[in-house]
């Protein structure tokens, strides 16, 4: 299985404030890495696809970027409803699996 | 509009056989892969399986080969996951999830969660 790892595992910010978290695969996945957004008590939401392809209906502060090994979800002025558990998610193998997950909580 | 109803919550005790269900509609049932997704209380997710209700194509991740059986009928648009016998480790949300191609699978619809507790 591909290991994906995130860091942080949890951050704690104010409205406004630009948050970057990253992902990092076990081996070269090209492009092909997931982010969502899960809030408590509710599914997963897909946010990116592809690495930095925003699914429709996102708000364009949602941002991914990277490719092989490394990559970054960018939300560039966090807004109350973005606070959340975000996983990235690798799609290169046909077993999938996800990061273990990164909370964003309010300072 | 496309929308996957899975079943209701379950108690169940260990030892016990389950089958929960997940129904898709408003899209092509059989040109989608479905997975299928574990929670357990408190933790991250983590992929079971995969299956194309098209041929009934089915992936099991590692960790769950042989501890689940995931299936399709895709005349009613139904996907499943069952246990022969439950254990008290299986207690969790589980949800499934339409999985489009983006270049790599994606997962772009989710049911609402099943929860199955298991407990002597």
């Amino acid at each position: 299985d591909i290991q994906m790892t995130q860091s942080p595992s949890s951050l704690s910010a104010s409205v406004g404030d630009r948050v970057t978290i990253t992902c990092r695969a076990s081996q070269s996945i090209s492009s092909y890495l997931n982010w969502y957004q899960q809030k408590p008590g509710k599914a997963p939401k897909l946010l990116i696809y592809a690495a930095s392809s925003l699914q429709s209906g996102v708000p364009s502060r949602f941002s991914g970027s990277g490719s092989g090994t490394d990559f970054t979800l960018t939300i560039s002025s966090l807004q109350p409803e973005d606070f959340a558990t975000y996983y990235c998610q690798q799609s290169y193998s046909t077993s999938l699996t996800f990061g273990p997950g990164t909370k964003v909580d309010i300072k | 509009e496309v929308q996957l109803v899975q079943s209701g919550a379950e108690v169940k005790k260990p030892g016990e056989s389950l089958k929960i269900s997940c129904k898709g509609s408003g899209y092509s049932f059989t040109s989608y892969w479905i997975g299928w997704v574990r929670q357990m209380p408190g933790k991250g997710l983590e992929w079971m399986g995969i299956i194309y209700p098209g041929d009934s194509d089915t992936r099991y991740s590692p960790s769950f080969q042989g501890q689940v059986t995931i299936s399709a009928d895709k005349s009613i648009s139904t996907a499943y996951l069952q246990w022969s016998s439950l254990k008290a480790s299986d207690t969790a949300m589980y949800y499934c999830v339409r999985l489009v191609d983006y270049g790599g699978n994606s997962g772009d619809y989710w049911g609402q969660g099943t929860l199955v507790t298991v407990s002597s």
